[in-house]
């Protein structure tokens, strides 16, 4: 099994494009993630979907927009990149409650 | 105040010493904890739950949680150079919540 799967693995963009970051689970897991990850900041929710028809907010969202495609499927929307939002972003998925998650390999983001 | 701490290390340990990583939350009606190891440049992996407070042990590993202190530590036993990572606490809310709340992470280094 794959896994989480995420792509791309690398991106530049200039300030002011736009991108989509997609994700893929083929675990059947009802919910996903999106996380940033940046030096001595750890990992930061920026938006999750608990269920298939579900998103709601994390702690850091502005400037980010999600889709919930299907089951499988989770993207993560930039519509205006800004300099700030270099980071490495993580996809993750989870069965139930009580597990931890499964993270995908990760999307390394580089705004200019 | 951060909703979950960890001293960001660097920690560095001779081989075969025991490793101490501890994390504390401030959230008291947390109910799971997880331990994550992240070699540099990778994603993040689930190598410890816990949910009740005591100890639990798998193989090197010992997580043990302390709801009343809200304290949440890992012991790595016989630590190797293959060890040598950063290890995020996090820490999942009470109720519905799925989304977990990471720490910033400690590095670890274990010396030949």
């Amino acid at each position: 099994n794959a896994g989480v799967t995420q792509t791309p693995k690398f991106q530049v963009l200039k300030t002011g494009q736009s991108m989509t970051l997609q994700c893929a689970q083929d675990m059947n897991h009802n919910s996903m993630y999106w996380y940033r990850q940046d030096p001595g900041m750890g990992l930061r929710l920026i938006y999750y979907s608990a269920s298939e028809g579900t998103t709601d907010k994390g702690e850091v969202p502005n400037g980010y927009n999600v889709s919930r495609l299907n089951k499988r499927e989770f993207s993560l929307r930039l519509e205006s990149a800004a300099p700030s939002q270099t980071s490495v972003y993580f996809c993750a998925s989870s069965e139930a409650q009580m597990v931890g998650y499964t993270f995908g390999s990760g999307t390394r983001l580089t705004v200019v | 105040q951060k909703e979950v701490e960890q001293n960001s290390g660097p920690l560095s340990v001779p081989e075969g010493a025991i490793a101490s990583l501890n994390c504390t939350y401030s959230d008291r009606v947390s109910q799971s904890f997880f331990w994550y190891r992240q070699y540099s440049g990778k994603s993040p992996e689930l190598i410890m739950s816990i949910y009740s407070n005591g100890d639990k042990e798998d193989g090197r590993f010992t997580a043990q949680l302390n709801k009343a202190s809200q304290y949440v530590s890992l012991l790595i036993r016989d630590s190797q150079p293959s060890d040598s990572a950063t290890y995020l606490c996090a820490v999942r809310a009470g109720g519905s919540a799925r989304q977990l709340t990471f720490g910033s992470g400690t590095q670890l280094t274990v010396l030949p």
